[in-house]
């Protein structure tokens, strides 16, 4: 079994400064990670994932997350917000290989961009 | 190309009614999965299904609840005799058969129990 814990529920943040949300998980097999991205009264959008090779991703929108397997972490990191970004982030766990479909996932994290 | 598409977005029942939310998958997908998100918490895994087969459904409430996901039509999640507690939103998401990729989400049927 896996978990996911995302220390900060709430991060403000004004814009055009750095941000960075803290994702850490448990799991005793080898993982996939995601952070989807949800909008205020929208579904979930997949942000970025890491399978496997390079452990940086970067999504099309600026951010970026590192796996970092000995502090078995995923954070997520933008150099600028937009207020754009304004959103909850969720980070997300599953077992790798096929059928991975039980996805974990964290109780997320709301980020505020202040103008 | 359509996303997974749910409806409807609210739905609103009294205490004991009957909801039933549902989902389409994506164009091409023919796997359906169901989680539940509460206030405060992170989705939670319900239902795994694939067309007429109910492949895991460890993460089902015991009661009250059942999914179906027929050869032709939506799926359809059914919650009976609706309590408070299931307050929440629905999420519904789809995948093609390869297992690897990512899962698509719907917008969410946010479910109110009066």
């Amino acid at each position: 079994a896996q978990s996911v814990t995302q220390l900060d529920s709430q991060v403000p943040v004004f814009e055009e400064a750095p941000v960075e949300l803290r994702c850490n998980y448990s799991s005793s097999v080898s993982v996939y990670l995601f952070w989807y991205v949800q909008y205020p009264n929208q579904g979930l959008q997949l942000l970025l994932k890491y399978l496997s090779g390079s452990t940086l991703v970067e999504s099309i929108n600026g951010f970026e997350a590192e796996f970092n397997k000995s502090q078995t972490s995923f954070h997520l990191r933008k150099p600028s917000v937009h207020i754009s970004d304004t959103a909850e982030y969720f980070c997300a766990v599953s077992e790798a290989g096929a059928g991975s479909y039980q996805l974990t996932f964290g109780k997320g994290t709301k980020l505020s961009v202040i103008p | 190309n359509a996303g997974v598409m749910q409806n409807p977005r609210h739905l609103v029942r009294r205490r004991g009614q009957e909801a039933r939310l549902r989902c389409s998958p994506m164009k091409g997908h023919s796997h359906v999965y169901w989680y539940r998100q509460l206030p405060e918490e992170g989705l939670k895994f319900m239902v795994y299904l694939q067309k007429e087969n109910i492949i895991d459904e460890s993460g089902m409430p015991k009661e009250r609840f059942s999914a179906e996901f027929p050869k032709e039509g939506p799926s359809i999640l059914r919650i009976q005799q609706v309590v408070r507690g299931d307050s929440a939103a629905y999420f519904c998401a789809s995948s093609p058969p390869d297992g690897e990729t990512p899962l698509h989400f719907g917008n969410g049927t946010r479910l109110t129990v009066t």
